[in-house]
């Protein structure tokens, strides 16, 4: 059974800090995997999806990378601002069923 | 206008009473997913279709259903509702095909007194 963990639970940080978020899976049969943010009371906006086959994709301070070997992916915010704080969550699709498992995300606070 | 949206965003019930929570969507998907969020716990796959005639269990249906009225709409029932079914709930949809990227609704949060 795929299991996803993400590590910190939370995370504080004053603003302009880089910081970098975990995320790990257990079983590396995966099609993608996805970053999504979300703000309290809010659904879940994509950030970045990155193919199985891919190492890694970027969108303005945001980069992650995947490391489908080792079960790994880590999601870096450059130039930390306050408007980042948030809930990030990882989550993989599977190779069978074609589902989605989500880790139960990262609560991050950028302090100003 | 929301892509995907759900209705209703907040509802207080008592335990036993039938609840639907409504999503529709203008994305055009094929693929729509109901899933519940708990503290801590992340998000759980409840049920998901790939088409309107395609409904499929996820790791936690037990005390739901749903019905694909059209493409694009994707409802969820509790036919008797439990206090343990107090959570936010999210509808989902997303492209065919194995690297279709996922787009969340609001959310539903559903209180079962």
């Amino acid at each position: 059974k795929q299991e996803v963990t993400q590590i910190p639970a939370a995370l504080s940080v004053p603003e302009g800090e880089n910081l970098v978020l975990n995320c790990s899976f257990t079983d590396s049969a995966i099609y993608n995997l996805q970053w999504f943010r979300q703000d309290p009371g809010k659904g879940l906006t994509s950030l970045l999806l990155i193919q199985s086959s891919q190492r890694e994709q970027t969108s303005g301070r945001l980069n992650a990378s995947l490391d489908k070997s080792s079960g790994r992916s880590t999601l870096y915010i450059a130039a930390s601002q306050p408007g980042d704080s948030a809930t990030y969550l990882c989550a993989v699709r599977l190779e069978y069923g074609n589902k989605l498992v989500f880790g139960a995300g990262t609560i991050l606070r950028v302090k100003s | 206008d929301a892509d995907v949206t759900q209705t209703p965003r907040n509802r207080i019930t008592k335990t036993g009473k039938r609840i639907m929570l409504e999503c529709s969507q203008t994305k055009g998907h094929d693929r729509m997913y109901w899933y519940r969020q708990d503290p801590g716990l992340g998000l759980r796959l409840i049920y998901y279709s790939f088409d309107v005639k395609d409904i499929n269990k996820g790791e936690i249906s037990d005390g739901y259903s749903v019905s694909r009225q059209a493409q694009a709409k994707f409802s969820l029932s509790l036919e008797s509702a439990i206090p343990n079914q107090t959570a936010l709930y999210f509808c989902a949809t997303a492209l065919a095909g194995a690297s279709g990227e996922l787009f969340f609704g609001e959310g539903s949060r559903l209180t079962v007194l």
